[in-house]
């Protein structure tokens, strides 16, 4: 079956850019996604981008997606205390023509002062 | 404001009891899912609709029931039969069941057992 893998802990200090790194097995994956979860919470939707697309950059989130690789990733600019939280990345392509999304374990990004 | 519900937040369940954890949103959303999250793991899928009166199994549906006899609803019942359910429950809607509709989610129910 497909998989999402994710690295599972990255720390880094206030105001350094942080980058999340994510790869896939689905070759025919379209859509691509990042979700931020903070503690106790549910998932919000931060960015998505179109496997046409190389980049797609949105204020702070920057997403890179290099298909040949299978590799996504997920820079965020001037990183703030308040990005701490786990960042999930998931898939959903073609074969799954009701979008069913794979999810990875998620990253814990840990922000320090 | 446009949202998911999810109630309760946190629920308990005694040995051999069902329990019903319920779902509302005010999105206009024709499809609706339910995830369950273990710690250091990802998601995975327990069940998901499409449209009213209509549900498919996901990968994990074993112990779990649902229905969706309205638009805005979605309760996921953790039945006797689920005999590890402690866990944190995720619902989701999109617009519509297909690829390029994003999933928008609650902020989960915390279930364990007593």
């Amino acid at each position: 079956g497909e998989d999402v893998e994710q690295s599972l802990f990255l720390s880094v200090r206030e105001g350094d850019s942080s980058v999340i790194n994510c790869t896939y097995t689905d070759s025919s994956s379209t859509y691509l996604y990042w979700y931020k979860q903070e503690p106790g919470a549910g998932l919000q939707l931060l960015t998505y981008i179109f496997s046409n697309m190389d980049m797609k950059q949105d204020q702070r989130l920057t997403v890179l997606l290099n298909k040949k690789d299978k590799h996504l990733s997920l820079r965020i600019a001037d990183t703030q205390t308040g990005d701490s939280a786990i960042y999930f990345c998931a898939e959903t392509g073609v074969t799954d023509s009701w979008g069913k999304l794979q999810f990875g374990a998620g990253t814990q990004v840990v922000v320090t002062p | 404001d446009g949202g998911i519900t999810q109630s309760p937040k946190y629920l308990f369940r005694k040995e051999g009891q069902n329990v019903t954890l319920s779902c509302e949103q005010n999105l206009n959303h024709d499809a609706m899912y339910w995830y369950r999250q273990d710690p250091g793991q990802g998601l995975r899928l327990i069940y998901y609709s499409q449209i009213v009166n209509d549900f498919q199994k996901g990968d994990i549906a074993e112990g779990y029931s649902v229905s969706r006899e309205k638009k805005e609803s979605f309760p996921l019942t953790v039945t006797s039969a689920q005999k590890n359910p402690t866990a944190f429950y995720l619902c989701a809607s999109s617009a519509a069941g297909g690829y390029n509709q994003p999933q928008h989610f609650g902020d989960g129910t915390r279930l364990s057992i007593l």
